[in-house]
């Protein structure tokens, strides 16, 4: 099964409007960090907000707001007052504590969003 | 504070050739890993290292290996290259892996293999 789902490849948003892009996980742990990445086309990973699983409060962040609601296992993203310069792709990721003999804490990324902006 | 820097950002190489990327983490950071990145596989694990020792490793073939110095400068190396290694390969660093904390990531080296 899938860690990560982001199961909108492709989305268009006008410009100034807000967005969400859906991200759902799977774990058994109690434990475990949410994050959110911009890609834009140039390649760079930006990092953009995070959540863990013990944080009662969204977290917010500038235009970036994230809309976690554990018992649903989602952590969507909310992107108010979309900009022209947001139209790229966007990876949600999680990381768990240690799996499968490794020692350190894992990081898990979902497929993607690529975000449109129309003028 | 200066960001993560991989070098080269550019690569060419052919088959069976070998590769090192370079990878200096942010001041501090002592946890570095790297990814690789492709249109059909998306972005995928390669290994973790931390304190000079690596901590976890993705599933891709003993070709791929690794090291980390005591700065915490991260290299990575791909012997015998193959077709499809040709990727954009990402590093990313924070200050101890932590659950809690972020990575930041480089811009990528993108290797082509002709």
């Amino acid at each position: 099964a899938q860690k990560i789902t982001q199961t909108q490849p492709g989305m268009f948003v006008q410009e100034k409007e807000a967005v969400t892009l859906d991200c759902t996980y799977d774990t058994s742990d109690q434990s475990y960090g949410l994050f959110w990445y911009k890609q834009p086309s140039s390649g760079e990973m930006i990092f953009l907000i995070y959540q863990g699983s013990y944080d009662e409060q969204n977290a917010t962040e500038g235009r970036y707001s994230l809309n976690f609601q554990k018992a649903r296992k989602s952590a969507n993203l909310v992107i108010s007052a979309s900009q022209l310069g947001d139209s790229a792709m966007y990876f949600c990721a999680m990381r768990e504590p240690p799996q499968f003999g490794n020692a350190g804490n894992m990081l898990t990324f979902g497929g993607g969003t690529r975000l449109m902006v129309k003028p | 504070k200066a960001g993560v820097t991989q070098t080269p950002r550019y690569l060419i190489k052919t088959r069976g050739q070998q590769v090192t990327l370079s990878c200096s983490p942010i001041s501090g950071h002592r946890s570095v890993s790297w990814y690789q990145q492709t249109p059909g596989q998306g972005l995928q694990f390669l290994f973790e290292y931390f304190s000079e020792t690596q901590r976890n490793k993705g599933n891709f073939p003993g070709r791929f290996s690794g090291r980390q110095f005591s700065n915490s400068r991260s290299e990575m190396n791909v012997s015998t290259l193959e077709l499809g290694d040709s990727a954009l390969y990402l590093c990313a660093s924070s200050l101890q892996g932590g659950l809690y904390q972020p990575q930041h990531f480089g811009d990528g080296t993108r290797l082509s293999i002709l």
